[in-house]
């Protein structure tokens, strides 16, 4: 049972254009969401994340949003870059400790 | 900060034998380590939590005589996979909770290939 939920295996994108990854969750007790950032062979990187009290958090050219009702997150980033290729990962958890991951987008942000 | 480190990068063992990787937190204390596999194109699957001096919370179908975790101290936790098979070769991630101001967020740890023959 996947909990967490990346429905896009990849994305393609334009430099300086708005990247957005989606992410939907089942679990209704989760209350703390983060995305992350990976490179092949290599740990993920925090990004962002968002506690289940706000809508949104802002970060340079990251925003993370919670549509707690649709149980569905988005990462958008703008503008994307080049540098941004690579594969996010959303994540969820409950109280903070266990992170369930999606299965992850791969972003490909091209000239 | 908030750098975790693996070591080692990578290993290749034959088919029965152990192999040990650490997960150190560099430049704070880990309350709490946590041990990741990815599997190719797969998401990353938690294996098992720890906190330094106690026993390890394994996740449900992690065998924990298989892939035995060591908490030591706060900045160093060890997995040992013990009488690895093929079926064990995979990415092993290991993440550290702790960090001045960053609350639970985990920081992980470049990751570990392990390649069993």
């Amino acid at each position: 049972d996947q909990q967490v939920k990346q429905n896009s295996p990849s994305l393609s994108v334009q430099e300086g254009r708005i990247s957005i990854l989606n992410c939907d969750y089942t679990n209704s007790m989760f209350d703390y969401f983060l995305w992350y950032k990976k490179y092949p062979a290599e740990g993920p990187t925090f990004l962002i994340s968002i506690s289940s009290i706000k809508d949104k958090n802002e970060d340079g050219r990251f925003t993370v949003f919670l549509n707690k009702s649709a149980k569905h997150l988005s990462l958008h980033i703008v503008p994307s870059q080049p540098g941004d290729s690579a594969v996010y990962f959303c994540a969820a958890s409950e109280g903070a400790v266990k992170l369930i991951f999606g299965t992850g987008t791969r972003l490909q942000v091209f000239p | 900060g908030a750098v975790v480190s693996q070591h080692p990068s990578w290993v290749i063992c034959k088919s029965g034998t152990s192999v040990k990787i650490e997960c150190r937190s560099l430049d704070f204390q880990a309350t709490t380590m946590f041990w990741y596999r990815q599997f190719p194109k797969q998401s990353l699957m938690l294996m098992a939590t720890s906190n330094e001096g106690s026993k390890a919370t394994y996740e449900q179908g992690v065998e924990k005589d298989k892939f035995l975790i060591n908490h030591a101290s706060l900045t160093l936790s060890t997995l040992t996979v013990t009488s690895a098979h093929p079926e064990d070769s995979s990415f092993y991630i290991c993440s550290a909770t702790g960090a001045s101001g960053s609350g639970d967020t985990q920081y992980f740890g470049p990751g570990t290939r392990l390649t069993v023959l």
